[in-house]
Formats: structure tokens, C-alpha cells, sequence
């Protein structure tokens, strides 16, 4: 069975500076999709970035973008020049060729003015 | 746009009471998604509709949970009777269509909380 895991629970950054979370996932599957979506505070859910399993270019949008090591199962997150609107839970979720939609337990990231 | 729509936002039962959530998608999107988010986890899948056709329901605990989108539109999920640990928010999803190119929107979530 797929499984997503987030190791950091709780980060936080400077205004201004970069940070990286980390998500690690486990999958037989070879085509497969791989996103981060952004929870802020009370609000609603939306997606930041996605990947997909064959492409070798990382996906970048903007201030984010990913690292993403198919053989070590391995897709995390940057994000630049952080902002205070950055401040949120993160979740990375897999997308398999089963319809099979799996997130993670989430990063609480917090930016410090 | 209007986005994806839920109500209520918040509903506060007692045990072994029903309960019904309901999700008014994205105009024009095909495929519905519901998840169970309970407090420090991620968000879990409970069901995927295609249209008015279950693409993925092996999440759903079917004892107690149901969940229909009768007309391609707009969905109800249900817990009946409800348990102390179905406490979470309940999150709607619509994309265009199925698969991963399309974006997954999310509505604001219903917070249950089971006395």
C-alpha cells in the first residue's frame, strides 16, 4: 500500500528566508502524480505545486518549487523569499494510477517577521 | 467563479445520532471528492465520484458512513449513527475531470464534533 510521510511536524523560517520540507513516499507504481497543497489558518485548502512521476524537470511555480528524486521516493518542497501569507499547514499528497489519493500528516511552517 | 460550496460549516451531535453533510461542487466538474480530516492529520479520501458513478469508496467505513451524488451535481454524505471518533472536518473536493492533470478544489470543510 501507498504511504506518504512527513517527518517534520513543525518548521519555522525567517521572512525573507528559504526552507525545505521534506516528504518521502512509498509506491510500486511507476506513473504516479505528486503534489503540495497549502491549509492556512481557517481557511481553505489549495494547491501549490504538482509533479509528475515522468518528467525529470522539477515543477516550479513562482517562490516554490520541488525537488523531486524518483529513486529515493524522495519530493520536497522550497520555498523562497518566505512571506508571511506563507504561514500554514503543508501536505504533500500522492496520486497513483489507481485512483488512489493518499496525503501525508502535514508540516505546520510558521514565518517570523 | 463560485468555488466549491458545504453546509453546514459546523454541527455538534451526540452519539449514535445521524448527521449529513452536503457538497455543491464547481460548476461543470465531473468528479466529486470527499475526505474525513481529523485534528493533526492530513486529510483522508472517504469517496470519489466520476459524474454520478463511485470511482473509489474502499475508505468508507459502509456500516455507518453512505454518500450519493444523484444527479452528476451535488453530493450528500452521511454518518449513521455517528461515534465519538467521526469527530474531524469533512472536506468536499471537485476537479474537472478525473485524473491528476486537473486541480483539486477544495470547499471550507464541515467541522463535526460528536459528544
Amino acid at each position: 500500500a501507498q504511504t506518504v510521510t512527513q517527518s517534520q511536524p513543525e518548521m519555522s523560517v525567517q521572512e525573507a528566508e528559504t526552507v525545505t520540507l521534506s516528504c518521502t513516499y512509498d509506491t510500486s507504481e511507476n506513473n504516479y502524480y505528486l503534489f503540495w497543497y497549502k491549509q492556512p489558518p481557517s481557511r481553505q485548502m489549495i494547491l501549490v505545486i504538482r509533479q509528475e512521476a515522468y518528467k525529470q524537470q522539477n515543477a516550479t511555480e513562482n517562490r516554490f518549487s520541488v525537488n523531486f528524486q524518483k529513486a529515493a521516493k524522495s519530493f520536497s518542497l522550497k520555498i523562497s523569499d518566505s512571506q508571511l501569507g506563507d504561514t500554514a499547514m503543508y501536505f504533500c499528497a500522492f496520486y497513483g494510477s489507481y485512483d488512489k489519493v493518499i496525503f501525508g500528516p502535514g508540516t505546520s511552517l510558521s514565518v517570523i517577521p | 467563479e463560485a468555488g466549491v460550496a458545504q453546509s453546514p460549516r459546523y454541527k455538534i451531535i451526540e452519539k449514535r445520532q445521524s448527521v449529513a453533510f452536503w457538497c455543491n461542487p464547481i460548476s461543470g466538474h465531473a468528479t466529486l471528492y470527499w475526505y474525513q480530516q481529523i485534528l493533526g492529520q492530513g486529510p483522508k479520501l472517504l469517496i470519489q465520484f466520476q459524474n454520478n458513478g463511485v470511482v473509489d469508496d474502499s475508505q468508507l467505513p459502509k456500516d455507518r458512513f453512505s454518500a450519493e451524488r444523484l444527479k452528476g451535481v451535488d453530493s450528500t454524505l452521511k454518518i449513521q449513527p455517528a461515534k465519538l471518533e467521526d469527530s474531524a472536518v469533512y472536506l468536499c473536493a471537485s476537479s474537472a475531470n478525473r485524473g491528476t492533470t486537473d486541480t483539486q478544489y477544495f470547499g471550507p470543510g464541515t467541522r463535526l464534533t460528536v459528544l
